[in-house]
């Protein structure tokens, strides 16, 4: 089992380039969601979808859009990159998000700097 | 508004020095508390669930606790390898399906 693969894992892009941060996971889990982490402050939620062909927005979506069409995948591509999107992307499944094992489990992250 | 408080910030210990961090939170129906452990350039990897107030979970070296307003994570004699970022989420009813609402996280030195 490899868990939660993402991928790059580190990535520059210029002002304006658009550039997907890919994610798979191998545990057929039915919710997967992207996170950012920026100093100081907690992790927080972009995009989540709680299975295939179902997607919705976080606390912080703009700027950035998700599809599911698979269990395993849920890319997230960022359209018009600007400098407040730089910061450390993490991609994190759960077997559910509702009753019993809802702990999320997560990928080693993504480090994007936009320039 | 929603809120999960971490504390302290940092802690620093001596190796065998016991000590707790804390997490306070304020939501609208807790249906879940979860404690990461994140290493400096890897994603969190989950500890523990506690689901409601009263409930213990142990493993090894950490005992994490739930109060209707916190949540404590106790270490007992702590090793250089505790050395982490420990983050504290909650997931709550209502609202955005799924959402988890993190702490900032205390970051944790264990000199030996």
């Amino acid at each position: 089992n490899a868990g939660v693969t993402q991928t790059p894992k580190f990535q520059v892009l210029k002002t304006g380039q658009s550039m997907t941060l890919q994610c798979a996971q191998d545990m057929n889990h039915e919710y997967m969601s992207w996170y950012r982490q920026d100093p100081g402050m907690g992790l927080r939620l972009i995009h989540y979808s709680v299975g295939a062909g179902i997607t919705d927005q976080g606390e912080v979506p703009n700027g950035y859009n998700v599809s599911r069409s698979t269990t395993e995948d849920f890319p997230l591509r960022l359209l018009s990159a600007a400098p407040s999107q730089t910061s450390v992307y993490f991609c994190a499944s759960s077997y559910s998000w509702g009753g019993m094992n809802t702990e999320a489990f997560f990928g080693q992250g993504t480090r994007l700097t936009v320039v | 508004e929603d809120q999960v408080t971490q504390s302290p910030e940092a802690l620093r210990l001596q190796e065998g020095e016991s000590s707790s961090l804390n997490c306070s939170y304020t939501v609208s129906g807790l249906r879940g508390l979860f404690w990461y452990r994140q290493d400096p350039g890897k994603g969190p990897e989950f500890l523990f669930t506690l689901y409601s107030a009263g409930e213990e979970k142990e493993k090894e070296r950490l005992k994490a606790t739930l109060t209707k307003k916190e949540s404590f994570l106790h270490i007992t004699a702590p090793k250089p390898e505790d050395s982490a970022t420990y983050l504290c989420a909650v997931l709550r009813y209502g609202g955005s399906q799924g959402n988890l609402i993190f702490g900032k996280g205390t970051k944790l030195s264990v000199k030996p």
